[in-house]
């Protein structure tokens, strides 16, 4: 089975500058989907980016980028020029390929600071 | 368009006592999912349906709670009888497309649930 761990309970940054939030996982799978979600404070969780495995070129997303490491199988998510509207819970989440379900991370208590 | 929606936002019941959650995917997705989080932990996948079919309940913690997809559009999650554990936030989430093949999960804002 597949377990994600996000061992950062909580992360903090000052506005305009670039945080990362880490990310590690479990599995057996040759070729997976990872994912990074983010829940606002009161608000619905969106999709911030994804990634598959098999891609060796790190996503993209404006100025959201991940750091995919699959040797150690390590998804850190960079977000730089940070904004306000950034602070959220973050979580990481994976999925086998074909798979019905995503497994997620404890989840990331991002604050920035203005 | 409108999002997925769902109701009621906080219930808080007695142990014991049932509750029944809603869930409004978004219009044409045909799978659906319900996940739970508890007490700040991870979230943990309940079960999935495509289109009224259950396919995958195996996150379905016991046989208290019922899970049903109505002519494949809107879902109900009911637990009876109610215990002090299953207080949590519900996410219900709905999709195009299964995760396991790049898909991107809509989610709802949550119910939570407090039993006391």
């Amino acid at each position: 089975a597949q377990t994600v761990t996000q061992s950062q309970p909580e992360m903090s940054v000052q506005e305009a500058e670039t945080v990362t939030l880490s990310c590690t996982y479990d599995t057996s799978e040759s070729d997976y989907y990872l994912f990074w979600y983010k829940q606002p404070p009161s608000r619905q969780m969106i999709l911030v980016i994804r990634q598959e495995a098999y891609k060796q070129q790190n996503a993209t997303e404006n100025r959201f980028s991940v750091n995919f490491q699959k040797a150690a199988k390590s998804f850190s998510l960079k977000i730089s020029d940070s904004q306000l509207g950034d602070a959220a819970m973050y979580f990481c989440a994976s999925s086998p390929e074909g798979a019905q379900k995503l497994v997620f991370g404890q989840g990331t208590r991002l604050t920035i600071n203005p | 368009e409108a999002g997925v929606t769902q109701f009621p936002s906080h219930s808080v019941i007695e142990k014991g006592q049932t509750v029944t959650l809603r869930c409004d995917p978004i219009s044409g997705h045909d799978n659906l999912y319900w996940y739970r989080r508890v007490m700040g932990k991870e979230i943990k996948f309940l079960l999935h349906f495509v289109k009224e079919s259950k396919q995958d309940e195996s996150g379905m913690p016991n046989n208290r709670f019922l899970a049903e997809r109505t002519g494949g559009t809107y879902s109900t999650l009911k637990v009876q009888p109610a215990e002090l554990e299953d207080s949590g936030v519900y996410f219900c989430a709905s999709s195009q497309v299964q995760p396991g093949f790049g898909g991107e999960l809509f989610f709802g804002e949550g119910s939570r649930l407090t039993v006391l």
